[in-house]
């Protein structure tokens, strides 16, 4: 089946660092999201990125389909960044999004 | 605008009782989704609804059904609960196949 991959699982930053979390996935996509799992459960949506590269703010993403990968750049880190970030792949012949495992993120004071 | 809507936030079920999860989707969304989140892992694809039909299925069993009314909200059934249907289940709302939208989820909880 279609795998998603994230990496790494868990970082641990100071804050006002930068870091780069990682998205490969195994198959053609249609649609990349990248999301913030805040701790009551709710998923932000942070880049629909199917291609190409966004910004929005200290966030960017960039998103190269052709080699299978997607990357979620946080600067100047601050401890509301803190959470699980996941990424999720929308892929050819279906319409579920598949999510990987998602990076536990925790930005220290 | 207000963004996809669930209820309720939480819920704690018997074992063998059934539990019905509701979805109101975006506004100008036309399509539901259903996924399940267990502790410390990434949600999983239940059903999509679009038209009032089922038209993906993930791989759960037929315990869960859901259903889809003319304005586009969507119900998730479970029938005689187990332990392990403890969860986070999130409701997403698409324009079709385009950006996701998420509500905040139902927590439940099976005792």
């Amino acid at each position: 089946g279609i795998q998603v991959e994230q990496s790494p699982p868990d970082l641990i930053l100071q804050e006002g660092a930068n870091s780069t979390l990682r998205c490969n996935f195994s198959d053609s996509v249609n649609n990349l999201q990248w999301f913030h799992q805040n701790p009551w459960g709710q998923l932000i949506n942070l880049f629909y990125i199917p291609s190409g590269t966004k910004q929005n703010g200290r966030l960017s993403a960039t998103t190269v389909a052709t080699e299978r990968y997607s990357l979620l750049y946080i600067s100047s880190s601050q401890t509301t960044d803190s959470g699980v970030y996941f990424c999720a792949g929308l892929f050819s012949g279906t319409y579920k999004y598949i999510f990987g495992t998602g990076t536990r993120l925790k930005v220290l004071a | 605008d207000a963004g996809v809507t669930q209820s309720p936030t939480h819920l704690i079920k018997t074992r063998g009782q059934q539990v019905t999860l509701r979805c109101s989707p975006k506004s100008g969304h036309d399509t539901v989704s259903w996924y399940q989140q267990a502790l410390g892992q990434g949600p999983q694809f239940i059903f999509q609804y679009y038209e009032e039909e089922e038209r993906q299925r993930g791989n759960f069993p037929d315990r869960f059904s859901g259903h889809q009314f003319p304005n586009y909200s969507s119900e998730l059934n479970v029938n005689a609960l187990l332990l392990g249907d403890s969860a986070l289940y999130l409701c997403a709302s698409t324009p079709g196949i385009g950006e996701a939208f998420f509500g905040q989820g139902t927590r439940l909880t099976v005792v």
